[in-house]
Formats: C-alpha cells, structure tokens, sequence
C-alpha cells in the first residue's frame, strides 16, 4: 500500500538555522498538504502544493514538489524558537485520491 | 465561529468497557475523519466518512466503531475489543475533493 515517509525524525537546532524536512512517497501524488503540530496540539494546515516542480513561500518557510510528485520538502531559513512542533506532509494518491500522513519530524529550537 | 469540537479533552477508560468519543463540526463539511497517535508518532486512519450514513473502515479499524448519523456528527466508540486503547484521538473534517483537513483538539484516552 502507499507509504509516506519523512525525514529526519527528530531535528535540533540552534535559533538562527535553517532546517529542512523531506517527504517521499512510494506513489505518485496528485497533491502534498503540510500541517504544523504544537507540542500539545492538534495538526494546523500550513499550505498544499499541487503542481509538478512547484514552490511555494510563506515568509521564512519554503516548500517544494518534486518534479515526479512523489517527494517534497519543507525549508525553514533562520529558524525560532515559535517554528518548535512536528511537520506533517501529507500526500493524496494519484489513483486513489487516499489521503496519507507521513511519519512527521519533530523540530526542536534552542535559544 | 466554526470548526470542530471534540469531547472530552480526557478520557479514562476501565477493563472492558467501552467508551465514546464525540466529535461535532459546523464548517458544513461532508467528510469526516478519525486519526489515532501514539507519543512521538504520526497520525493513523481508524475510521472515515465521506457522506451521511455511510463509513469506510481505515488502516486501523479493529476494536472501535463509528457512526454518521447526522453530517455534523461523527461519534468514535473504543470498544473492549480495542486491547491497547491509550492513545491521543484526533477528529477531522473536509470539504469536497482534497480540501485541507481541519482539526479538533483531541481526546487524550488512558486505561485506569
């Protein structure tokens, strides 16, 4: 069956670095949503991508869709201490229109 | 002010018996989805419903049931069946197509 698979899993960084998550799908997807989990909290939808090679930016977050659409990432440049949580993709099955969550990473800042 | 609200925020559960998770919506969405995690996981698929009176069993279906009979709600039972319920319960919903998925806040259920 489909699989989403995110890494890394576990990400600590200094405030001020960038950090970077990558998702790969063993299918092919029609589209790739991201949600932000605070520690504590419910997922948060951040944004989804739809196009072949598309990039979108939300402020210090850019995100991409491989040119496959199987893979995308999600870069975070100079982080802080409010980008703290786990980043979900969440990609829908070409075929099927299933909606799978990948396994997430969990960034964690220091100031 | 819409969204979704999920009851109670925790739970606690005795040997062998069932308990249910509420979960009710009035973003008007027809689907509607239950998410178990575990600490330190991602989100499985229990159950899901795409339209009134009708749900599909998820990934992880075995030792719980729902019901859909009202489009705003959509009610998770963790049956006895269920041997390792402890877990952190997530509601969801959607509107038509792959529309972004909204979240309730959660149920944290424990076996006491």
């Amino acid at each position: 069956g489909q699989q989403v698979m995110q890494i890394p899993q576990y990400q600590h960084v200094q405030e001020g670095e960038d950090f970077t998550t990558y998702c790969n799908s063993s299918t092919t997807l029609s589209n790739i949503q991201w949600y932000k989990q605070r520690p504590g909290g419910h997922p948060v939808f951040l944004i989804q991508l739809v196009k072949s090679g598309e990039v979108k930016k939300q402020k210090r977050l850019t995100f991409q869709f491989g040119e496959a659409k199987k893979n995308s990432s999600l870069h975070i440049t100079a982080t802080q201490t409010t980008d703290v949580g786990t980043y979900f993709c969440a990609g829908a099955d070409y075929n099927t229109d299933k909606l799978i969550f990948g396994t997430g990473t969990r960034l964690q800042v220091f100031p | 002010d819409g969204g979704i609200t999920q009851s109670p925020k925790y739970l606690f559960r005795k040997e062998g018996q069932n308990v249910t998770l509420s979960c009710e919506q009035n973003l008007n969405h027809d689907a509607m989805y239950w998410y178990r995690q575990d600490p330190g996981q991602g989100l499985r698929l229990i159950y899901y419903s795409q339209i009134v009176n009708d749900f599909q069993k998820g990934d992880i279906a075995e030792g719980y049931s729902v019901s859909r009979e009202k489009k705003e709600s959509f009610p998770l039972t963790v049956t006895s069946a269920q041997k390792n319920p402890t877990a952190f319960y997530l509601c969801a919903s959607t509107g038509w197509g792959n529309q972004p998925q909204h979240f309730g806040d959660g149920t944290r259920l424990s076996i006491l």
